[in-house]
């Protein structure tokens, strides 16, 4: 069974408006980590976000946020006012903290931004 | 954030040859460090943990005597493509983990990821 399931394999958004990126997990470990990436097309892995599962409240970071719903073990990333430099892939990934630290990705989700 | 290089960023190899790709953390100490695979359009594939100081742990179905894996110190790990084949072309990428060394709330689990190495083998 997919540990890590982007449903999206490409999104197109206006710039200036807001997106979201759907990621679901699945796990039995109680100690987890969600992470997104953001992948250009130089290659790069970008870090983009953090939450881990005994987190309160859903992360933030500057226009990225992270809406996090454990009981159906959803972490979708919300991208407010997107600009061009937004079209990417973007990977969600989750680490297991029983599995030594190693991230299991998903598929990917390429975000196209239109002017 | 904690910076991690990998070098070369590209290679261009013979069938038959063998290739190292180095990954450092720069500023930070890192006693594990991951090797990614990833084909075009495709996600990343984790190939190894690299322990620093003990031997690599290999995912299933990676070949540990074509992917040899050393990680010496604190700061490097290597992978070393053997006997290198078409097939073998592919985007690697390293990770390696800023345990806590951040000490921002939110960060103590961020696995910082290298730019890559792009193999190809003609």
């Amino acid at each position: 069974a997919q540990k890590i399931t982007q449903t999206q394999p490409g999104m197109f958004v206006q710039e200036k408006e807001a997106v979201t990126l759907d990621c679901t997990y699945d796990t039995s470990d109680p100690s987890y980590g969600l992470f997104w990436y953001k992948q250009p097309s130089s290659g790069e892995m970008i870090f983009l976000i953090y939450q881990g599962s005994y987190d309160q409240q859903n992360a933030t970071e500057g226009r990225y946020s992270l809406n996090f719903q454990k009981a159906r073990k959803s972490a979708n990333l919300v991208i407010s006012a997107s600009q061009l430099g937004d079209s990417a892939m973007y990977f969600c990934a989750m680490r297991e903290n029983n599995q030594g630290g190693k991230l299991i990705f998903g598929q990917g989700t390429e975000l196209s931004v239109k002017p | 954030g904690a910076v991690v290089s990998q070098h070369p960023s590209w290679v261009i190899c013979k069938s038959g040859t063998s290739v190292k790709i180095e990954c450092r953390s720069l500023d930070f100490q890192a006693t594990t460090m991951f090797w990614y695979r990833q084909f075009p359009k495709q996600s990343l594939m984790l190939m190894a943990t690299s322990n620093e100081g003990s031997k690599a742990t290999y995912e299933q179905g990676v070949e540990k005597d074509k992917f040899l894996i050393n990680h010496a110190s604190l700061t490097l790990s290597t992978l070393t493509v053997t006997s290198a084949h078409p097939e073998d072309s592919s985007f690697y990428i390293c990770s390696a983990g800023d345990w806590g060394a951040s000490g921002r709330k939110g960060h103590t689990d961020t696995q910082y990821f290298g730019p890559g190495t792009r193999l190809t083998v003609l």
